[in-house]
């Protein structure tokens, strides 16, 4: 499964610079993902968007600010991160029934983020 | 709470052989789905197989089963033939339906499988 587009794969940035993740999917799913997963940690949700309604926050730290323009394209705006924010980002997306348990979450390749 | 146990930090199988991944859940809904998803290094999460609390029979996706035994909350994930490109991370993840407030599957910590030749 191809479906889901994450850029750049690779970001280096310091502590000072405002950067932004791209996220794209193209299955037509109605709700869409991000999750941090950092060394020897399970995977973190960070925030929940369904038909570009943010449904949640998992107590994300403000320097990190999704954006949800249309049901296709997610972003992750970061800005003044810290050393400890450096981790993998993965986005996923996948169609939500209400009262449904089966979800597929379909994951892009993730965007491997260093921060000095 | 709802919760996913991952006890095998890291296994190896030899080539050819078959391998059992252990994953144990922890749920109060009586609906529920559980997930099985592989990471190679490359990082990519890649969808393995799906089992639902409901679900009679244990769920296969070519190489790939699942072990569902209900009563002891368990949800292995054997992969038979093991090959080279089967080495990789494997994270068992869980959803429960009562969940409509959130959609977010709860993973468990991973297993790092290596496949020796």
């Amino acid at each position: 499964e191809t479906g889901v587009t994450q850029t750049p794969r690779h970001l280096v940035m310091g502590m000072t610079n405002k950067k932004s993740l791209k996220c794209e999917q193209h299955l037509g799913h109605n709700a869409m993902y991000w999750y941090k997963q950092s060394a020897k940690k399970p995977l973190e949700l960070m925030f929940v968007y369904n038909f570009k309604e943010q449904t949640e926050n998992n107590s994300v730290p403000s320097r990190f600010s999704p954006e949800c323009p249309n049901s296709s394209h997610l972003f992750l705006h970061l800005h003044t991160l810290q050393p400890e924010d450096s981790a993998l980002y993965l986005c996923a997306s996948s169609q939500v029934i209400s009262g449904v348990a089966k979800n597929i979450q379909y994951f892009g390749a993730g965007t491997r983020l260093s921060v000095l | 709470a709802q919760k996913i146990t991952q006890t095998q930090p890291g296994m190896f199988v030899q080539e050819k052989e078959a391998v059992t991944l252990d994953c144990t859940y922890d749920t109060s809904d009586p609906s529920y789905g559980l997930f099985w998803y592989k990471q190679p290094s490359s990082g990519e999460m890649i969808f393995l197989i799906y089992q639902g609390s409901y679900d009679q029979q244990n769920a296969t996706e070519g190489r790939y089963s699942l072990n569902f035994q209900k009563a002891r909350k368990s949800a292995n994930l054997v992969i038979s033939a093991s090959q080279l490109g089967d080495s990789a991370m494997y994270f068992c993840a869980m959803r429960e339906a009562g969940m409509d407030s959130s959609y977010k599957l709860i993973f468990g910590s991973g297993t790092r499988l290596l496949v020796r030749p």
